[in-house]
């Protein structure tokens, strides 16, 4: 079965300054990755997805990731943080070809605070 | 378009009464699939309808349930309500039922039993 691993339960980082969320799966083969954010009292809206081919995905809000397959990471990054980026972020990944039995699998999650 | 509706969005209910959530999807969806998020476990996976059939169900007692209907609204079902059912109870919909080929999630009904 897979799993992920979000390292970090809470980030604080400076408004301006630049982000990289940490993010490890398991999965015996090529996974289906995602980044989802989540502000309070919200669902979750999704922030790039990776399936194949280029390792660096660009994503909306400014973000991207990148998947490093002999790290089995998948590292969300933004260059410059907004106060509007505060939220929880979830790593997240799914079996091959539909989804599998399971759904998404989803890590704990990382708080990011950001400071004036 | 109209995104994917949730109600309640609150509840409160007792010790050992049932509750019923509704999921209205994206115009169009056709699968429907329902997280639990708690403090401590995070965002588990229920269970996943696509045209009216349940296709996959993650690892929870048989006190959840699900159905979903002709117009592709779904509704999930818990019985006999114990404490640690409270939780943010998310719905998510897509067209092929696959995640992997992108979920909408709705903002969610939170229950709270006392």
């Amino acid at each position: 079965a897979q799993s992920v691993t979000q390292p970090d339960i809470h980030i604080t980082v400076s408004e301006g300054a630049s982000l990289e969320l940490r993010c490890n799966y398991s999965y015996g083969a090529t996974p289906y990755l995602f980044w989802y954010v989540q502000s309070p009292g919200q669902g979750l809206q999704l922030l790039l997805k990776y399936f194949s081919g280029d390792t660096l995905v660009q994503g909306i809000k400014g973000f991207e990731a990148e998947f490093k397959r002999s790290q089995s990471s998948f590292n969300l990054r933004k260059p410059s943080v907004h106060w509007s980026d505060a939220a929880e972020y979830f790593c997240a990944v799914g079996a091959g070809s539909g989804g599998g039995a399971d759904g998404l699998t989803f890590g704990k999650g990382t708080h990011l605070i950001i400071q004036p | 378009k109209a995104g994917v509706t949730q109600t309640p969005r609150y509840l409160i209910k007792t010790r050992g009464q049932q509750v019923t959530l509704s999921c209205s999807p994206i115009s169009g969806h056709r699968s429907v699939s329902w997280y639990q998020q708690t403090p401590g476990q995070g965002l588990q996976f229920l269970f996943e309808y696509f045209s009216e059939t349940q296709r996959n169900k993650g690892n929870f007692p048989g006190r959840f349930s699900g159905r979903q209907f002709s117009n592709s609204r779904s509704e999930m079902n818990v019985s006999t309500l114990e404490l640690g059912d409270s939780a943010l109870y998310l719905c998510a919909s897509s067209t092929t039922g696959a995640p992997n080929y992108g979920y909408t999630f709705g903002s969610g009904t939170r229950l709270t039993v006392v």
